[in-house]
């Protein structure tokens, strides 16, 4: 059973297009959510997290949106650019768990120049 | 300079031999975790530990042990190694649980 659900194993925009990768998630006791960028060859890195206690975060072209009542979230990478291309891992964790970090399965995103 | 290092970066084993996967950090983390990465199954948790002389099991810790001999260092085990377990493994660091810093992997296979 799931915990951390990415909707799409691969999206494909072109450059300049806004790329929104959806998540859902079955704990309600989950209060932060990390999401990973990992490009080829390397292992993955902190890209944005939220806290449940909002509804948005924003860096740079980045952004997730949080909605708790209906336990999803999505990240959207404004302006898109080929070097966006990369897997983006959507994770989860709970304050007494907090060292277990659940992590969906990936959704590879193609930037199309 | 890099704060988690993993090494070998590529091994080739056999089946039925021990693998010892090593992982270092500088980053005077108490947690370091072990993850194996496959198409279609995202990261799996295998083993962690909360410092030096601890280790804990994950999700998917069966065929794997792990050792922890200091606040640097965390190794992972296979001491008979199955084709199943090809797969890349990611070594990372975390203090509170909240962001992991990940090593570059070792790709690991199996024959």
């Amino acid at each position: 059973q799931q915990q951390v659900r990415q909707s799409s194993q691969s999206l494909t925009v072109w450059e300049g297009e806004t790329a929104i990768l959806n998540c859902s998630y079955e704990n309600s006791a989950f209060d932060y959510f990390p999401w990973y960028q990992q490009f080829p060859g390397e292992g993955p890195a902190l890209l944005i997290a939220i806290r449940s206690v909002s509804d948005k975060k924003e860096d740079g072209r980045f952004t997730i949106f949080f909605n708790k009542r209906e336990k999803n979230l999505s990240l959207h990478i404004k302006d898109s650019q080929p070097g966006d291309s990369a897997t983006y891992f959507c994770a989860a964790s709970e304050g007494t768990n907090a060292y277990k970090v659940i992590f969906g399965k990936g959704t590879h995103l193609h930037v199309l120049p | 300079e890099a704060a988690v290092t993993q090494s070998p970066r590529n091994k080739v084993a056999v089946t039925g031999g021990k693998v010892t996967l090593s992982c270092n950090q500088t980053n005077n983390h108490n947690n370091m975790y072990w993850y194996r990465q496959d198409t279609g199954h995202g990261l799996r948790l295998i083993h962690y530990s909360y410092g030096a002389g601890s280790t804990e099991k994950g999700d998917i810790p069966d065929g794997y042990k792990a050792s922890r001999p200091s606040q640097e260092n965390f190794s992972l085990i296979l001491e008979l190694a199955t084709p199943s377990q090809t797969s890349v493994y990611f070594c990372a660091s975390g203090e509170g649980g909240r962001e992991q810093y990940f090593g570059p992997g070792t790709r690991l296979t199996v024959l």
